[in-house]
């Protein structure tokens, strides 16, 4: 049973930097074909995919937050972090980790990250 | 950027067949993936690879494509479908993109 679990603060300032990370269980990123991604969701609005992290340590970003956004894996810790700089109230959302094998499959329970001052 | 287009809103009765479509330029080349998300509740996989359907999922979800256009079906619709769906793909580069979500009404 593949499960994930996001961690982190709940409450960041604006321009601060937020790191989350992302436990997993049931699977290995280093497995072909295997990835993890981050997904946020603003409260009431859609989903938004942000980074991705393959098994081969190849990477992907959201064309809008690349030069704000940086994923890296821990292989040996089941563990994938996403860093997301000069944080702002838009920033504000739930933000999902998933396991990724071309399609989303399972997601973690979501973390709500609210940025205010 | 690649865009996924969706209809905010559609509404059925129960026991009616809801379609929800997903319009994008790369889709005809992409394969289209479908999310179901209940309120407080993270997204779930309802259909991969266009049409194929993860165990443990109804056989009234079922998903086509034709063109730049792929469409989730659920026939039958039941009370308990009452949720967000969300379409998503890529483009040739790998980014992965959503679509803006469509709340589906069962009245």
């Amino acid at each position: 049973q593949i499960t994930l679990k996001e961690s982190g603060p709940t409450l960041v300032k604006p321009t601060q930097t937020l790191t989350l990370t992302c436990t997993f269980s049931g699977f290995s990123l280093s497995t072909s074909g295997v990835g993890v991604g981050w997904i946020r969701q603003p409260p009431g609005k859609a989903l938004e995919w942000l980074a991705l992290i393959y098994w081969n340590d190849d990477k992907r970003y959201s064309p809008s937050l690349k030069s704000r956004l940086t994923i890296t894996k821990d292989t040996s810790k089941n563990q994938v972090v996403l860093t997301m700089t000069n944080m702002d109230p838009v920033d504000t959302a739930t933000y999902y980790c998933a396991h990724d094998v071309g399609w989303f499959d399972p997601w973690g329970q979501g973390t709500l990250v609210t940025v205010s001052s | 950027s690649y865009e996924l287009t969706q209809p905010p809103s559609v509404s059925v009765s129960p026991g009616q067949t809801a379609r929800i479509t997903c319009s994008g330029d790369a889709l005809p080349k992409q394969y289209a993936y479908w999310y179901q998300q209940k309120p407080g509740q993270a997204p779930v996989l309802v259909i991969y690879k266009d049409s194929e359907r993860p165990s443990g999922i109804p056989e009234r979800f079922s998903g086509s494509s034709s063109g730049t256009t792929v469409t989730l079906t659920i026939s039958g619709v039941q009370a308990e479908d009452e949720a967000d769906y969300y379409c998503q793909s890529a483009d040739s580069s790998g980014t992965k993109v959503f679509g803006g979500g469509t709340k589906l009404t069962v009245l």
